[in-house]
């Protein structure tokens, strides 16, 4: 299996424009998560979704970033406007039925 | 809530030596113990993890880890540490029945030549 499949692996964005970052799961997941990587917050949970359906999005920054997941093999994670703190890796992971988690190779994102 | 709490944020172990990253938990109910690895610019791999049975786990690599319920650790361990073990490790936990993870800070394995 390809495993999680996430593009773009690095982004570079001005401050104020919109940044979407995409992400394929594992063939058969039924399990989506967005994490936010940081070093002064770790790892943090935005949002998962369980059979395309958004179930928790409660670690969602704010109303800048939104997620959706159109069907079983897409979905998106969208922040507009941008801005310099949102600076950090974004992962995407998936997984069969909760059981175990398998990420993907992470979004670098720079907003400056 | 459920949280994790890694005590270290590195550990320098000298190849060839055993190795330890502790990792202690709270949840309630019975929990689900995981450990993850993350080389440089690269995502979460999995390692292995405790969700009943045998209180003493192996996982990728050599790797184990060794559940304890009394005093709620979870901590990594593998008997002979190797330079390419160098990364970061993330111990996580969700309780039973889980959808999601809650990680801990991370702890930073440094193995010298």
């Amino acid at each position: 299996d390809a495993g999680v499949i996430q593009s773009p692996r690095h982004e570079v964005t001005e401050m104020g424009q919109e940044v979407t970052l995409r992400c394929k799961p594992i063939s058969g997941h039924d399990y989506l998560f967005w994490y936010r990587q940081t070093m002064m917050r770790g790892l943090e949970l935005l949002i998962y979704f369980n059979n395309n359906v958004p179930i928790d999005d409660s670690g969602m920054p704010e109303d800048r970033f939104s997620a959706k997941m159109p069907n079983a093999s897409f979905s998106t994670l969208k922040i507009q406007p941008s801005e310099p703190r949102d600076s950090a890796v974004y992962f995407c992971a998936s997984s069969y039925s909760g059981n175990t988690i398998y990420f993907g190779e992470g979004s670098w994102l720079t907003v400056v | 809530a459920q949280s994790v709490a890694q005590p270290e944020d590195q550990v320098n172990v000298a190849e060839g030596n055993p190795l330890t990253v502790k990792c202690t938990y709270s949840v309630s109910g019975n929990p689900y113990l995981f450990w993850y690895v993350q080389y440089p610019n690269r995502g979460l791999q999995f390692l292995l993890k405790y969700i009943t049975g045998d209180n003493l786990v192996k996982g990728s690599y050599g790797f184990e880890a060794e559940f304890n319920k009394s005093q709620t650790s979870f901590h990594l361990k593998k008997p002979s540490a190797l330079v390419s073990d160098s990364a970061l490790y993330f111990c996580a936990v969700a309780p039973g029945g889980y959808s999601t993870l809650t990680f801990g800070k991370g702890t930073m394995l440094l193995v010298s030549p």
